[in-house]
């Protein structure tokens, strides 16, 4: 157990829907990830957040968007799904700064019909 | 951007053999590289890192090896046993202690299989 929550763990919807996924991050851990793993891509970076602010985005939708809350949790809203968002997204979480180990949580799988 | 390239993408071992995974980089700059280990239905599984100021680091029957001038990074994994079986991904990032891009860039992973 890595200490990373995220919820759901599993989520069934339609095209054209919205959803949210959360993620806890590891106790005292400032920094969360965000990936999604498909079966094509792979493991691919969306976003960072440390301590509540955005620090770096990778190949994030612009129909997807992510915010980390002052008690450091954080979420991942995908909007207007497609049934090629259908993958594993992942929260990761590390200390930040110069200690910068992630650790995975053990994922959302979002099937969209 | 970071490229990282990984093989082989099947690897089938019989117990107590070795297992070598190969990664290489394609950005000179990058500093660290973490091996993750995931399981079926798992989050990947931080196993074994690396900082770019060492050539080598072992945990138990773990191992990971690093060339800076070739690029290239390998995870040695010796007496393997049924329950090393998953996906073993390796990744690379660029980390300064004053920065905030940490970002995993991730290889396309290996299905090791050990049989019994």
């Amino acid at each position: 157990d890595s200490g990373v929550t995220q919820t759901p763990k599993h989520l069934i919807t339609a095209t054209g829907q919205r959803v949210t996924l959360r993620c806890s991050p590891r106790s005292g851990d400032l920094s969360v990830y965000w990936y999604q793993q498909s079966l094509d891509q792979g493991l691919q970076f969306l976003i960072q957040y440390y301590n509540g602010e955005e620090r770096a985005k990778g190949n994030i939708l612009e129909r997807f968007s992510a915010q980390q809350f002052p008690d450091l949790h954080s979420e991942l809203n995908l909007s207007s799904l497609e049934l090629g968002d259908s993958a594993l997204y992942f929260c990761a979480s590390s200390p930040g700064q110069a200690l910068y180990e992630q650790y995975f949580g053990p994922g959302t799988r979002l099937t969209v019909t | 951007g970071e490229n990282v390239e990984q093989h082989p993408s099947t690897l089938s071992v019989q117990e107590g053999d070795s297992a070598v995974i190969k990664c290489t980089y394609s950005d000179s700059a990058s500093n660290y590289f973490p091996w993750y280990k995931q399981e079926l239905g798992k989050g990947p599984q931080l196993i074994i890192d690396i900082r770019s100021n060492v050539g080598e680091k072992k945990d138990q029957r773990i191992a990971v090896t690093l060339n800076k001038t070739a690029k290239h990074f390998s995870l040695h994994i010796t007496e393997t046993q049924p329950e090393d079986s998953a996906v073993y991904f390796c990744a690379a990032s660029i980390n300064n202690s004053g920065g905030s891009n940490y970002k995993l860039t991730f290889g396309k992973g290996t299905l090791l299989t050990v049989n019994p």
